[in-house]
């Protein structure tokens, strides 16, 4: 069975300094990759989407990136925080090519930023 | 005017309840619909989805669309306090659209002893 793993589950970091949150698939080949972030009363945001290693689609202008360094690792990565980066951060993934697409999710990373 | 519309709730029900949760939509491309669980600090978890109108029932939950009305619902029968979580709604485009979903903001449900 398919599993993803994110982590760390909590990670409080002060204004300026660089982020980087992993996210690992493990029993599926080629999956579709995307990172959100939840706030409250606003329901998930998608940040970045991925179809394949190094192919990688932005939906928001922030400052975030993502990387695809390998097919079932998803990276989110920041060199300098803001208090507005706060939040929920959580990863997804979904069968590539197949009509009926359901996305499942990791447990996600609470960001604090102070 | 936001795409998908649900109301944040918090709903609050006695053990056995019948819950009825809802969303509209506005974007009529919508034609793949998603109901997620969540509880507090984890990531949702599906519980259905479908992509014809009509009702699609898995154990006690039954999941309801509307699309000439553009609204869906999620029933829950016999509901048990393990059932208090918040639940999204998510819909999708059928084909293109990288498979992008759309989400509510959720509705938190709480189930009394």
């Amino acid at each position: 069975s398919q599993t993803i793993h994110q982590w760390p589950a909590t990670l409080v970091q002060p204004v300026g300094s660089p982020l980087s949150l992993e996210c690992t698939v493990e029993g599926t080949s080629n999956p579709n990759l995307y990172w959100y972030r939840q706030a409250a009363g606003r329901g998930l945001q998608l940040l970045f989407y991925s179809v394949g290693i190094g192919q990688i689609s932005s939906e928001v202008p922030q400052n975030l990136s993502a990387s695809r360094p390998q097919d079932r690792q998803f990276i989110l990565s920041s060199k300098k925080l803001l208090l507005s980066d706060s939040g929920f951060y959580l990863c997804a993934w979904s069968v590539l090519g197949t009509r009926n697409q359901p996305q499942h999710f990791g447990d996600g990373t609470r960001l604090s930023i102070l | 005017q936001k795409e998908v519309e649900q109301d944040p709730g918090p709903l609050s029900v006695p053990e056995g309840a019948i819950v009825s949760l809802n969303c509209t939509y506005s974007n009529s491309a919508f034609q793949y619909f998603m109901w997620y669980r969540q509880y507090s600090r984890k990531g949702p978890e599906l519980l259905m989805y479908t992509y014809s109108s009509g009702n699609k029932e898995d154990g006690r939950f039954t999941a309801q669309v509307d699309k000439s009305s553009k609204y869906i619902s999620l029933f829950i029968r016999d509901s048990q306090p393990s059932d208090s979580a918040t639940y999204l709604c998510a819909m999708r485009i059928l084909t293109g659209g990288g498979n992008k979903l759309t989400f509510g903001t959720g509705t938190q449900l709480k189930v009394e002893l």
